[in-house]
């Protein structure tokens, strides 16, 4: 089965740093990488999502993330961090279930703060 | 353009109560459908998904079961709540695919006491 882990649980990072929270993947065959964010009591929102080609992925607010084929990595960045990113990160998988139907798979989530 | 409901917002059931949580989506067609829980604010699970009316597929043994009466229409349902049921739980939907992208709601804030 395919996986993602986030090794963070949280992050800091001051207003105007840049930013990136991390992401390993373990997949059979090409791998479909998602990154989404949760604000409090909120539904995740989709920020971009890996499928094919250039490695470094633009998405929405600003967020991008860069895929590593060979450190299987997948992190998620951003140049200049703003207090209302501070939120919740999940990444995930696209992994192969029954009925030939494909479902994402999270990781646990890493706790962003940014700090004023 | 898609969007995807979910309700209530919050919900408060005695020990024993029944459960209905309802989720519809508009906009697409024979989407497949998702219910996940979220415990403790952090990693989600993937209780049931869907792939057309009336399949249902269940990831994990519990006090729940879904049901999908129509094409764009998901349901959650307990004939009886249990403590352990407490969460947050999260309809979603998506195109078939491995390449696509899920699409949340909101969420239900599900209080067993």
């Amino acid at each position: 089965a395919q996986s993602v882990a986030q090794p963070e649980d949280q992050v800091k990072v001051a207003e105007g740093n840049p930013l990136t929270v991390k992401c390993t993947y373990s997949v059979s065959g090409n791998p479909y990488l998602f990154w989404y964010v949760q604000y409090p009591n909120r539904g995740l929102q989709f920020l971009l999502k890996y499928i094919t080609g250039d490695n470094l992925v633009k998405g929405s607010y600003g967020f991008e993330a860069e895929f590593n084929k060979s450190q299987t990595s997948f992190h998620l960045k951003k140049p200049s961090a703003l207090v209302s990113d501070s939120a919740l990160y999940f990444c995930a998988v696209r992994d192969l279930r029954g009925a030939g139907s494909y479902q994402l798979t999270f990781g646990k989530g890493t706790k962003l703060s940014v700090i004023p | 353009s898609q969007t995807i409901h979910q309700w209530p917002a919050t919900l408060v059931q005695p020990v024993g109560s029944p459960l209905s949580l309802e989720c519809t989506v508009e906009g697409t067609s024979n989407p497949n459908l998702y219910w996940y829980r979220q415990a403790a604010g952090r990693g989600l699970q993937l209780l049931f998904y869907s792939v057309g009316i009336g399949q249902i597929s269940s990831e994990v043994p519990q006090n729940l079961s879904a049901s999908r009466p129509q094409d764009r229409q998901f349901i959650l349902s307990s004939k009886k709540l249990l403590l352990s049921d407490s969460g947050f739980y999260l309809c979603a939907w998506s195109l078939w695919g491995q390449n696509t992208e899920a699409f949340f709601g909101q969420g239900t804030r599900l209080t067993v006491v």
